[in-house]
């Protein structure tokens, strides 16, 4: 069945450098992609989503990337501080489908 | 969590007695959702409502029931408990599109 994934279950970062968290998809139909941070003990949060028709979407500090060719999502996060430190889920929905389906997730953490 | 708590937050039970999980927005939001989440699983919906009295099956609602009679109020309900429940339960909100607006979690341990 469709499903998303993520390339990397960890990833260690050094404080202020920037970092990288990858997500594949095969529902070639979703329409949206969104990024959520979980820390620990705490629920996920909502970080950003892009559209379908998007390749790129910037926030505070966090960038998404979105190549449909090859199905591929990643989350840019610049200048990494201690409080990045979370498990980060990639997730989709289909226009019309109110359900989201999440990835696993990545444990990032970020070295002082 | 503003705007949306669970109850009881942790709970340990024994096999075979019915639990009920509580979820309450203060938002009039009309989507709810409960998941579990599982080491190596991430979030797997359980079920979700639409509406009130308006509720439809997730990817792994088998042993679970959901109620709404009232927009603020969506509860789950474990007929009889089994360890394969053990697991913390998330309830959500739809704020949007695409953002979902998650509780503190409820920690279920059945033994």
């Amino acid at each position: 069945g469709e499903s998303v994934g993520l390339h990397l279950p960890t990833l260690s970062v050094q404080e202020g450098d920037n970092s990288i968290i990858n997500c594949a998809y095969s529902n070639s139909a979703s329409d949206y992609f969104i990024w959520y941070k979980q820390e620990s003990g705490k629920g996920p949060q909502f970080i950003i989503d892009i559209r379908s028709n998007m390749d790129k979407r910037q926030g505070q500090r966090v960038t998404v990337l979105l190549n449909k060719t090859v199905k591929h999502l990643s989350l840019q996060i610049a200048a990494t501080q201690p409080g990045d430190s979370a498990v980060y889920f990639c997730a989709e929905r289909e226009d019309g489908n109110e359900k989201l389906t999440f990835g696993t997730g990545t444990r990032l953490t970020i070295i002082p | 969590d503003a705007g949306i708590t669970q109850s009881p937050r942790h709970k340990v039970t024994e096999t075979g007695t019915p639990v009920t999980l509580r979820c309450h927005q203060t938002e009039n939001h009309r989507y709810m959702y409960w998941y579990r989440q599982d080491p190596g699983h991430g979030l797997r919906l359980i079920h979700y409502s639409y509406g009130v009295k308006d509720t439809d099956k997730g990817e792994v609602s088998d042993g679970y029931s959901v109620s709404r009679s009232k927009t603020e109020d969506f509860l789950l309900t474990l007929e009889s408990a089994t360890s394969s429940q053990t697991s913390v339960y998330f309830c959500a909100i739809s704020r949007g599109l695409s953002e979902q607006y998650f509780g503190p979690g409820t920690r279920l341990t059945v033994t």
